[in-house]
């Protein structure tokens, strides 16, 4: 059973630039999320998606969106890139529970390099 | 609002135990622990909900305390594979989903 796959792993972009990062989630699971993570630092919650709308949204600007398609696979992108933006992006995914967020199944991570 | 986790850093001796804490300023709904290994995805570890559970995985146990919106990861006789970094995930009551983790506790498990 495949867990939750990340493409590409790394990625080089300058400044300015535009980038668009894919999750594949976990057989069976139907709600993505999408964290930003700096070095040493905690997952920052960017949002997530279900049933292909953004249900939940951290504080980030708009130059971060996504999409969750129809087989629950989203894309995150990130426009007008800032040195900032340089950091692991993880998508994580989960089978969306009544009143909490369940279990979530972490990818390896996309690390983002903006120079 | 993310919660705030301390100690920021712990190094035991094989077989010690050590707590890590996480608050945070607003009512929780439910606390998440998870453990990342150096160059590693986070993994799950355990999920509590309100109403003061204690859950544990395998010598790793944690508990909740609504009211004072605090949860507490306890590692009992830690074994070199309890190393990594250890994360708390909070949820409120009025944004569920909205999974927000805090800055995590690393852990060295010295032989």
């Amino acid at each position: 059973d495949a867990g939750v796959t990340q493409s590409p792993t790394h990625l080089i972009k300058t400044r300015g630039q535009q980038v668009t990062l894919r999750c594949s989630p976990k057989s069976g699971h139907d709600t993505v999320s999408w964290y930003q993570q700096a070095l040493g630092q905690g997952p920052q919650f960017i949002f997530q998606y279900y049933e292909e709308e953004e249900r939940q949204r951290g504080n980030f600007p708009d130059r971060f969106s996504g999409h969750q398609f129809p087989n629950y696979s989203s894309e995150l992108n990130v426009n007008a890139l800032l040195l900032g933006d340089s950091a692991l992006y993880l998508c994580a995914s989960s089978f969306r529970l009544a009143d909490n967020t369940g279990e979530l199944f972490f990818g390896e991570g996309s690390r983002l390099t903006v120079l | 609002q993310q919660p705030v986790q301390s100690p920021q850093a712990v190094i035991l001796r094989e077989g010690e135990d050590a707590v890590i804490n996480c608050s945070s300023s607003k009512a929780l709904y439910s606390v998440h622990w998870y453990r990342q290994k150096h160059g590693e995805a986070p993994v799950f570890l355990m999920i509590l909900l309100k109403g003061g559970e204690q859950k544990g995985h395998e010598k790793i146990s944690a508990s909740f305390n609504e009211k004072k919106q605090q949860s507490s990861l306890y590692l009992t006789a830690s074994q070199l594979s309890y190393s990594g970094t250890y994360f708390c995930g909070t949820e409120t009551p009025d944004s569920w989903g909205k999974l927000q983790f805090g800055a995590g506790t690393q852990v060295v498990v010295t032989p």
